[in-house]
């Protein structure tokens, strides 16, 4: 199966800085790479995702690179604010139907 | 628009007793998806149904659960005998078919069993 590993597990930031989430993963029939933000007692929204047949994809504050030979995939966000502060999930999937989740980076954003 | 509804969000037991949650998908949703989330965890894929046929189980679905859609519509998770480690967030998730595949999750059924 699938192995998903997201580093940092925490991450603390100033306020108006950048943010980087990396995740690493094992199955090269892997070509779905979605990020999931979730609050407190909410469940996982979904900021951005990325096919493999695109290295890199950008929503205004929120970007996600793909590293396909590599096996690896990373949330950059830019200009951070307090909002911001949650838990991300990765959670790269083969075909979109199962998704396995990594266990997850806590960001506080600093004001 | 109205997203992924989960009923009850919160749920008590003790432990033996069954419980079930409801999920109602987004309208035109063809899949349906159970997870599991334990604290400080990711959430863990347990099942999912494409209409009424349900395609895929994890063997973390014991067989004291079991999950239905029997219209392709909402879908039932229901867990019976409960047991201490059963207490998790159970999250519904629901996607199209064809298209971008994009899953979108639910607010989940929090189940603490005492």
């Amino acid at each position: 199966g699938e192995n998903v590993e997201q580093h940092p597990s925490t991450l603390s930031v100033q306020e108006g800085d950048s943010a980087v989430i990396k995740c690493t993963y094992s199955d090269s029939a892997s070509n779905y790479f979605p990020w999931y933000k979730q609050e407190l007692g909410k469940g996982p929204q979904l900021i951005i995702d990325i096919r493999s047949n695109v290295g890199e994809k950008k929503d205004q504050r929120i970007a996600v690179t793909l590293n396909k030979t590599a096996k690896h995939f990373s949330l950059h966000i830019t200009e951070t604010q307090p909002e911001d502060s949650a838990v991300y999930f990765c959670a790269p999937g083969a075909g979109s139907y199962q998704l396995t989740f990594g266990k997850g980076t806590k960001l506080s954003v600093i004001p | 628009d109205t997203g992924v509804s989960q009923d009850p969000r919160h749920k008590i037991t003790k432990r033996g007793q069954n419980v079930t949650f409801r999920c109602d998908p987004i309208s035109e949703h063809n899949r349906l998806y159970w997870y599991r989330q334990t604290l400080g965890q990711g959430p863990e894929f347990l099942t999912y149904f494409q209409n009424e046929a349900q395609l895929e189980k994890s063997r973390l679905l014991s067989d004291r659960f079991s999950a239905e859609r029997p219209k392709g519509s909402f879908s039932t998770l229901e867990i019976q005998r409960t047991e201490q480690g059963d207490s998790a967030m159970y999250l519904c998730a629901s996607s199209l078919v064809a298209g971008r595949n994009t899953i979108y999750f639910g607010e989940g059924s929090w189940l603490t069993v005492v």
